[in-house]
């Protein structure tokens, strides 16, 4: 089994001011781990996936994300916010079965709006 | 390339009647889903295919079906159209991966399609 919580539904920051958005998963098995965006009325678009061969990940739009496996936690941030990062954004855990085979099944969190004043 | 289109953008049924969702990718990927979005409750599995000819359960398929008769298309179909099925439709593709080294592999989310059931 697999899940994710994402600690806050809403978070609100002023422009140029960092962003962290946080995010902890479950997963029986080795997870993949991904945070992607949605702006109003869009698709889903991927900010940044974990490999195993880096902890600390960088994406698009200057985000980037820490999985810390003591923690269970794969928390999303940037270092200062503009106006454009207004959006939906979604931890999503991909978990793979034993022996590797992915099977592709997501999970995804609830959800964080980020809301970013002038 | 087109990625994964879906159709139509906008529906409105009536309770009870019937309609497919189309989904369509041509980045030749084996693994092909269907979420729903509902507000607070981010993105939920409804059926996923791993390849042609192969379809499996989501976390919540009742009231769908699904079909993949060819790598490329995906359809859902909703049988009898419930107000509790009033929600947006994204479909996803990704390359599957294979066994032994971990897979980290992106889906690829179509625009969406709005339903709303009167």
């Amino acid at each position: 089994a697999q899940s994710v919580t994402q600690l806050d539904s809403h978070v609100s920051v002023s422009e140029g001011t960092p962003v962290l958005l946080r995010c902890n998963y479950s997963s029986s098995y080795s997870p993949s781990l991904f945070w992607y965006v949605q702006h109003p009325n869009k698709g889903l678009q991927l900010l940044l996936k974990y490999t195993s061969a880096a902890t600390l990940v960088k994406g698009i739009n200057g985000f980037e994300a820490e999985f810390k496996k003591s923690e269970t936690s794969f928390h999303l941030t940037k270092p200062s916010a503009h106006m454009s990062d207004a959006a939906e954004y979604f931890c999503v855990v991909r978990a793979l079965r034993a022996g590797g085979t992915s099977y592709g099944k997501l999970t995804f969190g609830q959800g964080t709006i980020l809301t970013v004043h002038p | 390339n087109a990625g994964v289109t879906q159709t139509p953008k906008f529906q409105v049924l009536k309770t009870g009647q019937s309609m497919t969702l189309q989904c369509a990718q041509d980045m030749n990927h084996e693994y092909m889903s269907w979420y729903r979005q509902d507000p607070g409750m981010g993105l939920r599995l409804i059926h996923y295919s791993v390849g042609a000819g192969i379809t499996d359960q989501g976390e919540v398929p009742n009231g769908y079906n699904v079909s993949r008769s060819t790598t490329e298309d995906f359809p859902l179909r909703l049988l009898s159209a419930a107000p509790s099925q009033t929600s947006v439709y994204f479909c996803a593709s990704s390359y599957s991966g294979t066994s032994g080294a971990l897979s980290y592999n992106e889906q690829f989310f179509g625009p969406g399609t709005r339903l709303t059931v009167l």
